[in-house]
C-alpha cells in the first residue's frame, strides 16, 4: 500500500463550486504539505503543517484553506473554485530528521480541472 | 530568498548516452540541495541530496550530482541513460537555518530517452 495517498485522483468541477482534496499518510510523519504543479512553473507551496495545531501559509495560499484532522490527514479546500486553479495538486510529508534537510515523500497527485 | 534555475526545460538523449541536467541556485545563506524525479503519472521521489561534506553526491538509479559553491551549481549526471529514466527532474533548495517549509523547486527538466 502507498505511504501517501490522495483522493480523488482526478476531479472536474465548475467555477464557484467548493472542492476538497484529501491526503492521508501512514508514514507517521508530523509534517505535511500541499503543493500545486503547473506546466513550466514547477511546484509551489500552498500550505504546510508541522503538527495538528500548527498550520502555515505557503507562497500561494490565496483562494485555498486547509484542515489537519489528525496526524495522518491533511485536507485542502477550494472554497469557490476558479479556472486558474486548474492544476496538479500534490500532498507531501516529511520527518524532520535534520532541520532543513528533510526528505519529502509525495503522494500520486490529484488532477483538478475547473471549468 | 532563495531561487533555483533549471536552464533546460527539455533534454532529449539517446539511450546509453551520458546526460547532464543543469541546476543553478541563488541564496544569501548556506543551502541544502536536492534532486527529485517525477515518473509519468506519479508523485515526486528523492534522487539525491547534498547536505554537507563531499561535493559529489551519489543517488539512486546511477545518478550523481556535484555541488559547486563558487558556481552556485548542482548539476545532475548519469553516464549511461536507459529508457526507464524518462521522467521530469526537479532541482530544489532549502536554507540551512530554516525548516523544510522553505524548500524551493525549479521549473523542471523533462528528460526524454530516444531508443
Amino acid at each position: 500500500d502507498a505511504d501517501v495517498t490522495q483522493t480523488p485522483r482526478n476531479r472536474i468541477t465548475k467555477t464557484g463550486k467548493r472542492i476538497m482534496l484529501e491526503c492521508s499518510q501512514t508514514k507517521g510523519h508530523d509534517r505535511m504539505y500541499w503543493y500545486r504543479q503547473d506546466p513550466g512553473l514547477g511546484l509551489r507551496l500552498i500550505y504546510y503543517s508541522f503538527d495538528v495545531k500548527d498550520i502555515n501559509k505557503g507562497e500561494i495560499s490565496d483562494g485555498y484553506s486547509v484542515s489537519r484532522q489528525a496526524q495522518a490527514k491533511f485536507s485542502l479546500s477550494l472554497e469557490s473554485a476558479i479556472p486558474n486553479q486548474t492544476a496538479l495538486y500534490f500532498c507531501a510529508t516529511s520527518d524532520p530528521a535534520s532541520w532543513g534537510a528533510d526528505t519529502q515523500y509525495f503522494g500520486p497527485g490529484t488532477r483538478l480541472t475547473v471549468l | 530568498a532563495q531561487s533555483v534555475t533549471q536552464l533546460d526545460s527539455q533534454v532529449p538523449v539517446f539511450e546509453e548516452a551520458p546526460v547532464e541536467l543543469r541546476c543553478n541556485y541563488s541564496s544569501s545563506v548556506s543551502v541544502y540541495l536536492f534532486w527529485y524525479v517525477q515518473y509519468p503519472n506519479q508523485g515526486l521521489q528523492l534522487l539525491l541530496k547534498y547536505l554537507s561534506g563531499s561535493t559529489l553526491v551519489k543517488g539512486i538509479n546511477g545518478f550523481e550530482a556535484e555541488f559547486n559553491k563558487s558556481q552556485t551549481s548542482f548539476h545532475l549526471r548519469k553516464p549511461s541513460v536507459h529508457i526507464s529514466d524518462t521522467a521530469e527532474y526537479f532541482c530544489a533548495v532549502s536554507r540551512t537555518n530554516f525548516g523544510n517549509e522553505k524548500l524551493t523547486f525549479g521549473t523542471g527538466t523533462r528528460l526524454t530517452i530516444i531508443p
